[in-house]
């Protein structure tokens, strides 16, 4: 099993749909989760922290299912400029550095 | 503010020529360094950390090594590079270790022909 999986996409969705993502993640001790955001050639920027009692910041709402091993991102009422990838990102073994799922790919079209 | 700087933007090297990138870290004294790659379609490889001056942790034997000789600074080197050693490279700063999210600088696109 992969340290963190998640699917590829593309998610090719509408403005203003909602969309979620899934990840998974192999290492049961792990305790730090977050999701990052790339744009095409750019570096990763933080989008938002992951808690144990899930989170919210605006239109995204993120949940850690710890029993599962298993982490969302949902995106409500999506916007041209969501259009990006998405990297679920988790602790290693020895909680010494991150490792970076693959991302899923978001297209929001008009 | 604390700001992440890192150069050349873009490299184009012939193979077996060497390598020398350069990550710097302004407003923080003390940081966790890292350096990723990422290859063409690829998710980001963690490859080296440090915690602090001369501690330099690798996490994938490579053609590749790091060198941290101030402390906010973190250069990625290769004597010899190779076709393979093409891609994204990302420095990534945190105050402390996994349990804090990274701050990226702007990447160095490296080809090798």
């Amino acid at each position: 099993r992969k340290e963190v999986e998640q699917d590829p996409g593309p998610f090719n969705v509408p403005e203003g749909a909602t969309v979620a993502f899934n990840c998974t993640y192999s290492n049961s001790a792990s305790q730090s989760f977050f999701w990052y955001r790339q744009d095409c050639r750019k570096e990763p920027k933080l989008l938002m922290s992951v808690y144990s009692s899930g989170n919210e910041d605006g239109r995204f709402t993120a949940q850690l299912n710890r029993a599962s091993q298993y982490i969302s991102l949902l995106i409500r009422d999506s916007k041209l400029s969501d259009s990006a990838t998405y990297l679920c990102v988790v602790n290693n073994q020895a909680g010494t550095a991150l490792i970076f799922g693959k991302g899923t790919t978001l297209s929001v079209s008009s | 503010s604390q700001t992440i700087h890192q150069w050349p933007a873009t490299l184009v090297q012939p193979v077996g020529s060497p390598l020398s990138l350069e990550c710097t870290v302004e407003g923080t004294s003390n940081p966790n360094l890292y350096w990723y790659r990422q290859a063409a379609g690829r998710g980001l490889q963690l490859l080296f950390y440090s915690v602090g001056i001369g501690q330099i942790s690798s996490e994938v034997p490579q053609n590749l090594s790091a060198s941290r000789p101030q402390d906010r600074q973190f250069i990625l080197s290769s004597k010899k590079l190779l076709l393979s050693d093409s891609g994204f490279y990302l420095c990534a700063w945190s105050p402390g270790g996994a349990n804090y999210g990274y701050t990226f600088g702007s990447g160095t696109r490296l080809t090798v022909v």
